[in-house]
């Protein structure tokens, strides 16, 4: 299996832009998570989806952050518009199950200026 | 919510030496506890893990342990070796999926 996949790998965009990061979850996985991992905040989950429902989203800072997952092998994470503060390394983790292994991507390296 | 506390948060040992990270965890429900090793510009990568009902697991070099009294849980790794360099990431969850984890511990194996 190929893992999860994310793209891009690394993005630098200018404040105001509207950044989409994307997923593709390890195939047979029904559920989602995107988290985000900074120096100061460590790694924090952002929202969950459970069989393409969003079961979670607590922990999305704002409402310029956006999360969509129209498929079972799909999912967008989207910040409109962008700030210096939302650089960061976004992580897609994909598992099977409630309490099973979380698999994670490489990560989208986000650089706001 | 659930809190992780994770120490030390920086870890210097001698090849061949054994590293300890300790983990504390605040929900008495949680039931499942992975740990995962990160490498400079990777994603988390799950190492071992251990469930409630168990009490140490071991995986060749690599042991956990779980007291389940003391909500505290501790990554063991022996005879350490240059790749076992990374950052070390434990976690928590009472089984609706949602992880929360410690704050990692940067190892560093001294050749």
């Amino acid at each position: 299996d190929a893992g999860v996949i994310q793209s891009p790998r690394h993005e630098v965009t200018e404040m105001g832009q509207e950044v989409t990061l994307r997923c593709k979850p390890i195939s047979g996985h029904n559920s989602l998570f995107w988290y985000r991992q900074t120096m100061m905040r460590g790694l924090e989950l952002l929202i969950y989806f459970n069989n393409n429902v969003p079961i979670d989203d607590s922990g999305m800072p704002e409402d310029r952050f956006s999360a969509k997952m129209p498929n079972a092998s799909f999912s967008t994470l989207k910040i409109q518009p962008s700030e210096p503060r939302d650089s960061a390394v976004y992580f897609c983790a994909s598992s099977w199950g409630g309490g099973n292994t979380i698999y994670f991507g490489e990560g989208s390296w986000l650089t706001v200026v | 919510g659930e809190n992780v506390e994770q120490h030390p948060s920086t870890l210097s040992v001698q090849e061949g030496d054994s590293a300890v990270i300790k983990c504390t965890y605040s929900d008495s429900a949680s039931n499942y506890f992975p740990w995962y090793k990160q490498e400079l510009g990777k994603g988390p990568q799950l190492i071992i893990d251990i469930r409630s009902n168990v009490g140490e697991k071991k995986d060749q070099r690599i042991a956990v342990t779980l007291n389940k009294t003391a909500k505290h849980f501790s990554l063991h790794i022996t005879e350490t070796q240059p790749e076992d360099s990374a950052v070390y990431f434990c976690a928590a969850t009472f089984g609706n999926e949602k992880l929360t984890f410690g704050t990692g511990t940067r190892l560093t194996i001294i050749p």
